[in-house]
């Protein structure tokens, strides 16, 4: 079963622009994580927010938590070519056995 | 530092057959966990070991098992191959448990006919 549903499923824009995505999920966390996925290959860890943190940056990457509404974003600034991938979000839940729950992802297109 | 690295790349087999695929962790690492990617289901946990002992399981049937060596690296096993099998199997390890910052492999693309 999927914890985090993200939103859009599929996003495509031009280089240079922003590219928001969103994520919900149904339970209480202990943290939330973002991975990117280049086509095919394995997932590379972006960034992690804990839950008790409300917005963490890293490079062009800020994200955004807000537990009332259990739901995060990720906005990519000054998108480039290379970012071009699926983004998954990953929850792991305060109760419940000890895995992250991926969700289905959301596929960036980045436009030359 | 390596990082994690899965064997094979790519497979193919057909139904009825099992298969074994493996992860070496990073060096250090002692938590892998696998996890199964479909364009249906996403990707699904499948279970986590940690100094050898099978930690947490995802809900898969019993077609689907694992083991860790002393070594920390992991193999996976799949035996009477559905044609559903077909995924792209990834590996994560990671150096305190499957919750925090996990580093993926590449992964075993799985192809059943």
């Amino acid at each position: 079963s999927q914890q985090g549903e993200e939103d859009p499923q599929a996003l495509s824009i031009q280089e240079g622009e922003n590219a928001t995505m969103n994520c919900s999920y149904k339970t209480s966390i202990n943290n939330l994580q973002w991975y990117r996925q280049n086509s095919g290959r394995g997932l590379v860890h972006l960034i992690l927010i804990r839950s008790n943190e409300r917005e963490k940056h890293s490079g062009r990457l800020r994200v955004t938590l807000d537990t009332s509404k259990k739901s995060s974003s990720l906005l990519i600034t000054a998108s480039r070519a290379a970012d071009t991938a699926s983004y998954f979000c990953a929850t792991d839940e305060i109760q419940g056995a000890q895995k992250l729950v991926f969700g289905q992802g959301t596929r960036l297109t980045i436009n030359p | 530092k390596a990082g994690v690295t899965q064997t094979p790349r790519y497979l193919i087999k057909t139904r009825g057959q099992q298969v074994t695929l493996s992860c070496s962790p990073i060096s250090g690492h002692r938590s892998v966990s696998w996890y199964q990617q479909t364009p249906g289901q996403g990707l699904q946990f499948l279970f986590e070991y940690f100094s050898e002992t099978q930690r947490n399981k995802g809900n898969f049937p019993g077609r689907f098992s694992g083991r860790q060596f002393s070594n920390s690296r992991s193999e996976m096993n799949v035996s009477t191959l559905e044609l559903g099998d077909s995924a792209l199997y990834l590996c994560a390890s990671s150096s305190n448990g499957v919750t925090g910052e996990l580093f993926f492999g590449e992964g075993s693309r799985l192809t059943v006919l």
